[in-house]
């Protein structure tokens, strides 16, 4: 597609199971974030991936929370044991090769988690 | 540490009248200055960027921001603003190159255009 695509859109869970989000970039673009935006909050950065090398994940906020890419490609934000403090939109954003500081980020619209 | 604060977390503005969003930074080096715009229920859309140059950068839908070194100050600015402005509007920051990757956000200010 054109842009970030993000699945699920919403997504309600029962506190303690795991969760599972999905990030599709650009096509072309190497450098992906995920971000947390709380109600009411701004966005809080979790974890950032550029091409080949080590994630940055200087932002997640526990180890139930991490990330992967695959492929220089898709990315899945994995949430385990979930709490009701994890209830935020997540938003995933890429930028385009070449321009790494100056580039600005294409956000996708973002998956809703409700943990009840 | 980068960081951004954005003071203002509502702004009330009748339709027509000059639309000023406020954003000051904290970075060590050169700051790389970014405005994003978020609808109802949709993404962040960028806006405009300062990386060098001129301080007045101009951006989509009629929106500028004036970059103030002195005053460590981004303040996003619309001559006139339309009721189709209203929306949630953050400033973010980051370092030169070198200093990492994170793009560090402010807390968001919502823009309300009255008619």
């Amino acid at each position: 597609g054109a842009g970030v695509s993000q699945s699920p859109s919403n997504k309600v869970t029962e506190k303690g199971k795991d969760v599972e989000l999905r990030c599709d970039p650009i096509s072309g673009h190497t450098a992906l974030y995920w971000y947390r935006q709380s109600l009411g909050q701004g966005l809080e950065f979790l974890i950032y991936f550029q091409g080949n090398s080590a994630p940055d994940k200087s932002g997640l906020p526990s180890d139930r929370f991490s990330a992967e890419r695959t492929g220089g490609s898709v990315s899945t934000l994995t949430i385990q044991r979930t709490q009701q403090e994890d209830s935020a939109v997540y938003l995933c954003a890429s930028r385009r090769p070449g321009v790494a500081s100056t580039g600005e980020l294409f956000f996708g619209e973002g998956s809703r988690l409700t943990v009840l | 540490a980068q960081s951004v604060a954005q003071p203002e977390d509502q702004v009330n503005v009748a339709e027509g009248n000059p639309l000023t969003v406020k954003c000051t930074y904290s970075v060590s080096g050169n700051p790389y200055l970014f405005w994003y715009v978020q609808y109802p229920n949709r993404g962040l859309q960028f806006l405009l960027k300062y990386i060098t140059g001129d301080n007045l950068v101009k951006g989509s839908y009629g929106f500028e921001a004036e970059f103030n070194k002195s005053q460590t100050s981004f303040h996003l600015k619309k001559p006139s603003a339309l009721v189709s402005d209203s929306a949630l509007y953050f400033c973010a920051v980051r370092g030169p190159e070198g200093a990492g990757n994170k793009l560090t956000f402010g807390g968001g200010t919502r823009v309300l255009v009255k008619p």
